[in-house]
């Protein structure tokens, strides 16, 4: 079916330490987005992604398109305190209107 | 982005009784949607609000269960009829501005029932 696969589930990192987690689907895609949920709050998109090999960089975040366009990663580099939250990435399947989700990636920070 | 409104923010519901949330967009938008995140998982999509005709709902989702209205291109509303403690999760509400667009989302609605 179609399904996002997303990992790791949950990271424990270190203030300061690159971070990465990834997205794949047996499936095509025609665009990945990655999303941050803080608590109490819906979804806030990071990166749009919208060609297959697409490189795009937003401050210390860094996401792609991959080349069979059925995979995607988003890493964050130097990582601080407000970075802490649920990380989700999210797609069009071809032929598809609807965005389905992955199942998110829980990211703490120890300082 | 288009500034996304929901209401209420939070309620806590008794099983049996229904509650309808609204959803409103500081501007026209071309597709609306309904989501449900169930505590602790990942987004699911109930269905996409369609303006002026019926919304067309997900595998999983019937219209009785979850009425959705959407009268013109800035409101739309969400209601859980009949509401069980399984229906406990936060509902929220996304906008797009075309077909295979980003979608921006309210910040939810947190609903218990108990």
């Amino acid at each position: 079916g179609q399904q996002l696969n997303q990992s790791p589930q949950s990271m424990f990192i270190q203030e300061g330490e690159d971070v990465s987690m990834n997205c794949t689907s047996s499936s095509i895609f025609n665009t990945w987005l990655w999303y941050k949920q803080d608590p109490g709050e819906g979804p806030v998109l990071l990166i749009a992604l919208y060609k297959a090999g697409e490189l795009t960089s937003n401050g210390r975040l860094t996401a792609q398109f991959g080349i069979t366009r059925k995979d995607s990663f988003l890493n964050i580099s130097a990582s601080i305190p407000s970075d802490v939250g649920i990380y989700f990435c999210a797609g069009h399947f071809q032929g598809a209107q609807k965005l389905v989700f992955g199942q998110g990636t829980r990211l703490t920070i120890n300082p | 982005s288009a500034v996304i409104s929901q209401k209420p923010s939070r309620d806590i519901c008794q099983r049996g009784t229904s509650l309808t949330i609204q959803c409103q967009v500081d501007s026209q938008v071309t597709m609306m949607f309904w989501y449900r995140q169930q505590p602790g998982q990942s987004l699911t999509l109930i269905a996409t609000a369609n303006q002026g005709s019926e919304a067309t709902y997900e595998s999983g989702f019937v219209i009785d269960k979850f009425p959705i209205s959407r009268p013109n291109l800035t409101f739309s509303t969400l209601t859980v009829s009949n509401m069980s403690p399984e229906d406990s999760s936060i509902y929220l509400c996304s906008v797009g501005d075309r077909e295979g667009s980003p979608l921006h989302f309210g910040n939810g609605t947190r609903l218990t029932v108990t």
